[in-house]
């Protein structure tokens, strides 16, 4: 099994909803990561996680919380979030943190906060 | 810290011609460049990646030239067909080996047939 998922595909939600993304991997990769991505704009850097301890987070606004329950699954909650916030968020994975890691990215939820 | 610069945003070319993206990076020390590639509804995939130690490298149709001195490095498409329209996106990863990759702007290659 060589590729990343994401659940849902699509998701749309207003601003008082609670909601949350998945990401899975059984590749036995130990750094995972989420960026969120604009239209027409490339991947932003968002949290990455290794060996299931956060390890960057880049001042992401606290209505974004990530969870890394084991080392095959990462997860995104989302609270009170702000129309500004609708874009495609990325998960990705690599075998380890670090430079020389190739990351393998997942297709991505587009979320749409009304 | 780093910024990448990447040109033309936009490059129509015809099936079988060559293709040619550039990228600039702001800091010496970064160390390894991987290009990605990502099609309408997927995320971006790894098509070829250089590291700093290395002036260039090929796969197949696919090329990357790294000029550490001029701080830029490119990636090369020969005999493009269709399937190779995307949007592709250089990166850099800095020194300090956290994984962080930063991206340019992004190409939108059209391969007209």
């Amino acid at each position: 099994d060589t590729e990343v998922t994401q659940t849902p595909k699509h998701l749309v939600m207003g601003m008082t909803n609670k909601k949350s993304l998945k990401c899975e991997q059984h590749m036995g990769h130990r750094a995972m990561y989420w960026y969120k991505q604009k239209a027409k704009k490339p991947p932003e850097l968002m949290f990455v996680y290794s060996y299931e301890k956060l390890s960057i987070n880049e001042s992401v606004p606290s209505r974004f919380s990530p969870e890394c329950p084991n080392s095959s699954l990462l997860n995104l909650h989302l609270h009170a979030l702000q129309p500004e916030d609708s874009a495609l968020y990325l998960c990705a994975s690599s075998l380890r943190q670090g430079v020389y890691n190739e990351q393998f990215f997942g297709p991505g939820t587009r979320l749409t906060v009304l | 810290g780093e910024n990448v610069e990447q040109h033309p945003s936009t490059l129509s070319v015809q099936e079988g011609d060559s293709a040619v993206i550039k990228c600039t990076y702001s800091d010496s020390a970064s160390n390894y460049f991987p290009w990605y590639k990502q099609e309408l509804g997927k995320g971006p995939q790894l098509i070829i990646d250089i590291r700093s130690n290395v002036g260039e490298k090929k796969d197949q149709r696919i090329a990357v030239t790294l000029n550490k001195t001029a701080k830029h490095f490119s990636l090369h498409i020969t005999e493009t067909q269709p399937e190779d329209s995307a949007v592709y996106f250089c990166a850099a990863s800095p020194s300090s080996n956290t994984g962080k990759l930063i991206f340019g702007q992004g190409t939108t290659l059209q391969v007209k047939p």
